[in-house]
């Protein structure tokens, strides 16, 4: 079974708007995390933004935050204001703490800003 | 702020032959990790180290791989007689909060 699913392969995005990116995680273990990566076409994995299972408040980096839903096992991420450089692709990740703190990957979903 | 880094950042191959990608972990991390990319597909996780031996592999990572950490701050990650289809993008990382990357190794084999 898939631990990470990105349902959306691809998104078209007016520059400007606000964007989300859906995420849903299947972990059985209390203690985990959350990772979101920009991947442009050069091909460098960017690390986003971070939200632990126990942290009380959604995370926030600059114009990305985390729409985190614990009970309903979801991770969106929303980006507020879109640029034409936000257009990439984007991978939603976990890491459980048991065992050696691997990180799990989703498939991905390609994000293209128009102008 | 401390990162991993890559080297090199491109390496084109001739088929069979042998190629080592290298890492340098940020330096208090005790995991230390090897993702593969194909293009257009997802990171797949290859093999974690920790303590000097593998701490886990996948699927993936058969005999034609080995992982090594020969000097204390170096991470490498060998493959044997390669082929055509090893050709991807090779992510070193970490383990910590931020859950860095490196910028990768992309691996041509022709």
């Amino acid at each position: 079974a898939q631990k990470i699913t990105q349902t959306q392969p691809g998104m078209f995005v007016q520059e400007k708007e606000a964007v989300t990116l859906d995420c849903t995680y299947d972990t059985s273990d209390p203690s985990y995390g959350l990772f979101w990566y920009k991947q442009p076409s050069s091909g460098e994995m960017i690390f986003l933004i971070y939200q632990g299972s126990y942290d009380q408040q959604n995370a926030t980096e600059g114009r990305y935050s985390l729409n985190f839903q614990k009970a309903r096992k979801s991770a969106n991420l929303v980006i507020s204001a879109s640029q034409l450089g936000d257009s990439a692709m984007y991978f939603c990740a976990m890491r459980e703490a048991s065992g050696d703190d691997k990180i799990i990957f989703g498939k991905g979903t390609r994000l293209h800003i128009l102008p | 702020e401390p990162e991993v880094t890559q080297t090199p950042s491109h390496q084109v191959t001739q088929m069979g032959q042998e190629v080592i990608l290298r890492c340098v972990p940020i330096s208090n991390h005790l995991y230390f990790y090897w993702y593969r990319q194909i293009l257009g597909q997802k990171v797949e996780f290859l093999v974690s180290f920790y303590n000097n031996e593998i701490s886990e592999k996948s699927e993936i990572f058969d005999d034609q791989f080995s992982v090594e950490r020969p000097d204390g701050s170096n991470f490498t990650l060998k493959i044997r007689s390669t082929k055509l289809e090893d050709s991807a993008m090779y992510f070193c990382a970490s383990s910590g909060l931020s859950g860095a990357f490196g910028s990768g190794t992309r691996l041509t084999v022709v």
